[in-house]
């Protein structure tokens, strides 16, 4: 089974800093099959990107993800207030497997 | 919009059993297979079953395979998870989220299931 591995555990950073979050996978998979949720807290998560770098309904552009193989990562290019919050890769294989999370942290 | 709303969460006794129910509206339920989620307090996300848009198929994770059965009613657009021989570990929130199966477009607000004595 695919382990994703999420870094940093927590990232702390300002409103209108770059936000640059890194899942690793145990071994190569598909950026097909790689998505990102966000989750605030006492809230649902919500998918934020498919397909590793495609945005879902209503992300909007400040959102961005890339990567291929083993190491993908989101990127929030300039934090707002309401992107506080957690952040979870997944990926879909022999079963659909989440990392561990990253918590962007108000600095 | 697409809405799911979980309900039959509550607090049981381990070894018990406990049903949840996940209706859903907003687009057409029987074009989608739906997952269902579980959050332990204060912890990550844990994926525990998928069924295909028409039943014909159910995928379970290993730790629930065997003690948890997903099922779906298309005709009243409603997803169920009946668990049986429940243990502490079990104790979550349990998100429902539609499909496809490679990720989870939507999801409900959850319902909380805790097991104790």
């Amino acid at each position: 089974e695919i382990v994703l591995t999420q870094s940093p555990g927590t990232l702390s950073l300002s409103p209108g800093e770059r936000a640059t979050l890194s899942c690793r996978a145990s071994q190569s998979v598909s950026s097909s099959y790689l998505a990102w949720y966000q989750q605030k807290p006492g809230q649902a998560p919500r998918l934020l990107m498919y397909g590793a770098s495609s945005r879902a309904t209503g992300i909007p552009d400040r959102f961005s993800g890339s990567g291929s193989g083993t190491d993908f990562t989101l990127t929030i290019s300039r934090l707002e207030p309401e992107d506080f919050a957690v952040y979870y890769c997944q990926h879909y294989g022999s079963s659909l497997t989440f990392g561990g999370g990253t918590k962007v942290e108000i600095k | 919009q697409v809405q799911l709303v979980e309900s039959g969460g509550g607090v049981v006794q381990p070894g018990g059993s406990l049903t949840l129910s996940c209706a859903a509206s907003g687009f057409t339920f029987s074009n989608f297979g739906m997952h269902w989620v579980r959050q332990a307090p204060g912890k990550g996300l844990e994926w525990v079953a998928f069924i295909r848009y028409d039943g014909s198929n159910k995928y379970y994770a290993d730790s629930v395979k065997g003690r948890f059965t997903i099922s779906r009613d298309n005709s009243k657009n409603t997803l169920y998870l009946q668990m049986n021989s429940l243990r502490a570990e079990d104790t979550a929130v349990y998100f429902c989220a539609k499909g496809p199966n490679i990720r989870l477009d939507y999801w409900g607000q959850g319902t909380l299931v805790t097991v104790s004595s």
